[in-house]
């Protein structure tokens, strides 16, 4: 079975800041993805980024990044100049390829950016 | 593309009495749709993994007599909340797998907030 972890249960940041929310995973599987999904207050779960295991290169979208390190199992969340509607839940999220897509999601890190 | 609509989106109910919510696909074909149940502050624990036209599959712990799921179309999943209790009181989300292309990813629908008095 797969576990995730969010490490961090609530996090702030400075408008305009950059801040980096961590996640570990454990698992066997060498294929597989991994997502970074955001709960803003109105708890619609959003999409944010996306990555495949099998690709060394790291996604970005726009003022979001991950650090991926597939040996440590570690897949961060950088969010670039930070602004006010990103404060949300963070959650990370695994997915094993080929199986479902079952989403195995880590407890959560609660992002406060302030003004 | 991939939105995923629910309905309804706030509902309260007395105790013993049913409610159905309804999780659509509405600009693509979702064969897998995935419910989910939310806590205060807590994590999204997923419940059961509705398949089109066949029995949805349900997580341990979560009593298939209590939630019925039906897929009965490709856009269309409902969660029937049955003899609902307060303890049911809940925040509960479907999400659907992406179309063709795009199946490795989960959209979410916004949630409905279930108060059982």
């Amino acid at each position: 079975a797969q576990t995730v972890t969010q490490s961090q249960p609530e996090m702030s940041v400075q408008e305009a800041e950059t801040v980096t929310l961590s996640c570990t995973y454990d698992t066997s599987e060498s294929n597989y993805y991994l997502f970074w999904y955001k709960q803003p207050p109105s708890r619609q779960m959003i999409l944010v980024i996306r990555q495949e295991a099998y690709k060394q290169q790291n996604a970005t979208e726009n003022r979001f990044s991950v650090n991926f390190q597939k040996a440590a199992k570690s897949f961060s969340l950088k969010i670039s100049d930070s602004q006010l509607g990103d404060t949300a839940m963070y959650f990370c999220a695994f997915m094993k390829r080929n199986a479902g897509n079952m989403l195995t999601f880590g407890g959560g890190t609660r992002l406060m950016v302030k003004p | 593309g991939a939105v995923v609509s629910q309905h309804p989106s706030r509902v309260i109910c007395k105790s013993g009495t049913s409610v159905k919510i309804e999780c659509r696909s509405l600009d693509f074909q979702a064969t897998t749709m995935f419910w989910y149940r939310q806590f205060p502050k807590q994590s999204l624990m997923l419940m059961a993994t509705s398949n089109e036209g066949s029995k949805a599959t349900y997580e341990q712990g979560v009593e298939k007599d209590k939630f019925l799921i039906n897929h009965a179309s490709l856009t269309l999943s409902t969660l029937t909340v049955t003899s609902a209790h307060p303890e049911d009181s809940s925040f509960y989300i479907c999400s659907a797998r992406g179309g063709i292309r795009d199946q490795e990813t989960q959209y979410f629908g916004p949630g409905t907030r279930l108060l059982v008095l």
